[in-house]
């Protein structure tokens, strides 16, 4: 029973460069979400999605993109990393949510 | 938008109970939640409760809620060095339930 499977797990970026963190869950869940975690600091919503083909922006969208073109698939864009952007980012799905599932994290940093 | 606000640090000898607090501000909230995260490691649910609930018992884990003052708590029975962890209220609110985070309690646990 993998859960909620994220990658990579670190990962160093330019200022600049692209990347996609990838998210994928096995629980046929409907609703699917990505925080970042700043050091010392609790969970911010950057995106969220309650079905496939439906996503919606959290609280601090901005620098990213998201897509869920399957229910089982949520990726995380940076087309610009910025210093701003070093951070540990978390996938997170739930059925009914309720209870959220988490993954294990992707710690990210930009120099 | 919602606000939640812990303590940040807590200590307290191995067998003595621990009581971690938390106060938000929507008082729409419709679920309130403790996780654990323990270092390099993502978050564990620990516990969650309704919002039309004043208390919720699970072995070693008792959570109150005071709607009127919009303060919930968790109480960790029997402490012990494993419990050492960063415990994060989070409140449930908006149509995908979407959570806030407080900035989490780091719990230590001495012998």
């Amino acid at each position: 029973n993998a859960g909620v499977t994220q990658t990579p797990k670190f990962r160093i970026l330019k200022i600049g460069q692209s990347m996609t963190l990838q998210c994928t869950q096995d629980m046929n869940h409907n609703y699917m979400y990505w925080y970042r975690q700043d050091p010392g600091m609790g969970l911010k919503l950057i995106y969220y999605s309650v079905g496939a083909g439906i996503t919606d922006k959290g609280e601090v969208p901005n620098g990213y993109n998201v897509s869920r073109s399957t229910t089982e698939d949520f990726p995380l864009r940076l087309e610009l990393a910025a210093p701003s952007q070093t951070s540990v980012y978390f996938c997170a799905s739930s059925q009914d949510s309720e209870k959220l599932f988490f993954g294990s994290g992707t710690q990210l940093s930009v120099l | 938008g919602e606000d939640v606000e812990q303590s940040l640090f807590l200590s307290v000898r191995e067998g003595d109970s621990s009581v971690i607090n938390c106060t938000y501000t929507d008082s729409s909230s419709t679920y309130l939640y403790w996780y654990k995260q323990e270092p390099g490691a993502g978050l564990q649910l620990l516990t969650y409760i309704f919002s039309n609930m004043d208390m919720k018992q699970d072995q070693r884990l008792t959570v109150l809620l005071n709607k009127k003052d919009k303060h919930l708590s968790l109480r960790i029975a029997d402490t012990q060095t494993g419990d050492s962890a960063i415990y994060f209220c989070a409140v449930a609110s908006g149509s995908a339930r979407q959570l806030t985070f407080g900035s989490g309690t780091q719990l230590t646990v001495l012998p």
